[in-house]
């Protein structure tokens, strides 16, 4: 069945740092590509997304591209923020249907 | 309503107790899922209801497990006998069908002791 996998965390990253957060996939099919964030005490929300090969989602400075050829969707941002710290999952969808998610990675920033 | 909501936020149960969760979705909105998130994991895909059927019941881990909803509305999960494995945040989410972003309410905390 289809599955993800994330780099396990935490990720403990200074102010201003580069952030990388790995993640592939495997699927049957064409899947969308989704990272969802969880902030302490807060619901899931979703970060971004792309549904096609070579379409990158972005969102409040975050970037992922969809790469069908490594099967892969790694989450980015060049400056991260103390404010960035949150759980992020990434997931998958195939024929818009349940979402498979990734077990999360928790990010934690300091100042 | 604005979101999706649920309800109770925390559930603190004795083991072998039946229990209902409930999630209100956003208005509107045909098709619903339940997730379970158990510490430290990602979360775990339990069944997808369309309107008020569920043509997608896969992730039930157990037959103690079962879920209703009525008037395309309100769903119910009920978990009969549990057990202290099963507790586990449950979330439930609600895209305005069943090709679009999913919404997710704050979910239930349940603790089985």
């Amino acid at each position: 069945g289809d599955s993800v996998t994330q780099m396990e965390g935490p990720v403990t990253l200074s102010e201003e740092a580069f952030l990388t957060i790995n993640c592939t996939y495997t699927a049957t099919g064409y899947p969308s590509l989704f990272w969802y964030v969880q902030y302490p005490g807060e619901g899931l929300q979703l970060l971004l997304k792309a549904t096609k090969a070579d379409d990158k989602g972005s969102n409040k400075g975050f970037e992922a591209t969809y790469r069908k050829e490594t099967t892969s969707f790694h989450l980015e941002k060049g400056s991260v923020q103390v404010s960035d710290s949150a759980v992020y999952f990434c997931a998958l969808t195939e024929y818009g249907n349940k979402l498979v998610f990734g077990a999360g990675t928790i990010l934690r920033v300091k100042s | 309503g604005a979101g999706v909501s649920q309800s109770p936020s925390n559930k603190v149960t004795e083991k072998g107790k039946d229990v209902e969760l409930r999630c209100d979705p956003i208005s509107g909105h045909t098709a619903l899922y339940w997730y379970r998130q158990r510490l430290g994991q990602g979360l775990e895909f339990l069944i997808y209801f369309q309107g008020n059927s569920a043509p997608d019941k896969s992730g039930l881990p157990s037959d103690r497990f079962s879920a209703e909803r009525t008037g395309e509305s309100v769903s119910t999960l009920t978990i009969q006998r549990t057990q202290q494995e099963d507790s586990a945040v449950y979330l439930c989410a609600s895209p305005r069908d069943s090709y679009n972003e999913q919404f997710f309410g704050p979910g239930t905390r349940l603790t089985v002791l």
